[in-house]
């Protein structure tokens, strides 16, 4: 099946700096990307949804100065927490959708933050 | 708003028993539903998908139904493993969207 990756796996930073979270479709084009941060024990929350070449599409309360996204490519997503805080240590998780088919979704294998 | 509901959100079962897990959502006007497990610490594979004109889909030890007009699915898992020790999640898309609307999960433990 697809297969998408995340790097880093995990990262710890120090309060008030950013960290960029990569998220790669390795064996097909991704044309919507979409980004999920779970809190423990809670299920996953869609952040943002993003297309490759355009703005992305944020959920409701979801900052987007704060968390940037970009999607310059058919197989690449980024996602940037800026000037990140304690509250935002959570795990992160992005998914490639196949269209056609059976319009499925494929996670990565999440990123860990840590803000310390 | 779709909100997607599971039950119970832990089961613990002894080794080959069979097992039910399900999934309740208030939209009804879905076009398929999603079953997914999650290890600890771990990204999410997916189970098995079922699009909104079936009833059920297999796979393995694993079958799923849907019945749309009541809002529901069930995820049955024939003779358990403690290989099958994971959160157990299912999600719908939102209308005219792939975005997706997941519940909080059945936490399942399988004892050898």
């Amino acid at each position: 099946g697809a297969v998408v990756s995340q790097h880093p796996s995990w990262v710890i930073c120090k309060s008030g700096t950013s960290v960029k979270i990569e998220c790669r479709s390795l064996d097909f084009q991704a044309t919507t990307m979409f980004w999920y941060r779970q809190f423990p024990k809670q299920s996953l929350m869609l952040m943002a949804t993003s297309n490759e070449g355009s703005k992305a599409t944020y959920e409701q309360g979801v900052e987007k100065d704060k968390f940037l996204i970009n999607h310059a490519s058919l197989t690449l997503s980024t996602l940037t927490v800026t000037s990140a805080h304690p509250e935002d240590s959570s795990f992160y998780i992005c998914s490639g959708h196949l269209a056609g088919g059976t319009d499925t979704q494929y996670f990565g294998p999440g990123t860990r933050l840590t803000v310390l | 708003k779709q909100e997607v509901t599971q039950i119970p959100a832990a089961l613990s079962v002894p080794e080959g028993e069979n097992l039910v897990l399900n999934c309740s959502f208030t939209d009804s006007a879905i076009y398929n539903l999603q079953w997914f497990r999650q290890d600890p610490g771990k990204g999410l594979t997916s189970l098995l998908l079922i699009q909104s004109s079936q009833r059920e889909q297999t796979s393995g030890r694993l079958n799923a139904s849907l019945d749309k007009s009541s809002g529901r699915s069930t995820l049955y898992i024939a003779a358990s493993q403690p290989g099958d020790s994971a959160t157990y999640l299912c999600a719908v898309p939102g209308a005219g969207s792939y975005q997706l609307t997941f519940g909080k999960g059945t936490k399942l433990s399988v004892i050898p």
